[in-house]
């Protein structure tokens, strides 16, 4: 079955550089989620997209920009990077149409690593 | 401000013993997601729980919800050595249907 397809699994970047996740969510699933995971943290949420407008949004810094396009694919978007912003970023998505089912269950893909320089 | 607690943070047990983990959140919910996490790996789905008094199993592990008392345990029966892992529990508000919030996380370790 197809999965949450993160790019680039890992990346290096130095200070004040800007870096650009990519996500593809599950088929057919129309909810889309940003997650960062520090070493030894729980997942942060950063922000949610609903049928690509923006549902919910977390601990997003202002430094971070999120959309989702036509084709339901997301990307983050992070400028001026710190230190601080090395960490491990999920997306995960889900189909709001099984809530009342299965509730829809969040699937997450593998995760981006990012390593600030 | 949606928060979810833990408990306990780590747990080490003995292979065949059970153990139960709590998550308790402080507003009300609507969905209560129990993930599994290996480290360095992704965010596995255990369980969703949506309404009160929910039970579900699967294998070792058992979920349940008391929406009331605003408190999911997850039990663990005659623990394996490949349950070690980190297990989260995730809660969302029904004012923010997408925002799922983590707990701390429980560090689970089984000894032979």
């Amino acid at each position: 079955a197809a999965g949450v397809i993160q790019s680039p699994r890992h990346l290096i970047k130095e200070k004040r550089e800007t870096a650009t996740l990519k996500c593809y969510p599950i088929p057919r699933h129309d909810t889309v989620y940003w997650y960062q995971q520090g070493p030894g943290q729980d997942p942060q949420f950063l922000i949610s997209f609903y049928e690509k407008m923006q549902s919910d949004k977390g601990s997003i810094p202002d430094r971070f920009s999120a959309q989702q396009f036509s084709d339901y694919h997301s990307e983050l978007n992070m400028s001026s990077l710190e230190l601080g912003d090395s960490a491990l970023y999920f997306c995960a998505s889900s189909l709001a149409a099984d809530s009342h089912t299965s509730g829809n269950t969040i699937y997450f893909g593998e995760g981006s690593w990012l390593t600030v320089v | 401000e949606l928060k979810v607690e833990q408990n306990p943070l780590f747990l080490s047990m003995q292979e065949g013993k059970n153990y139960t983990i709590y998550c308790n959140y402080s507003t009300t919910s609507d969905r209560l997601y129990w993930y599994r996490q290996d480290p360095g790996k992704s965010l596995e789905s255990l369980f969703v729980l949506l309404s009160n008094g929910a039970v579900k199993q699967e294998g070792r592990l058992m979920a349940s919800l008391d929406t009331k008392a605003r408190l999911s345990t997850l039990h663990i029966t005659a623990a394996v050595h490949d349950l070690s892992a980190t297990y989260f529990c995730a809660v969302n508000t029904v004012t923010s249907y997408d925002k799922v919030i983590f707990g701390p996380g429980t560090s689970l370790s089984v000894i032979p």
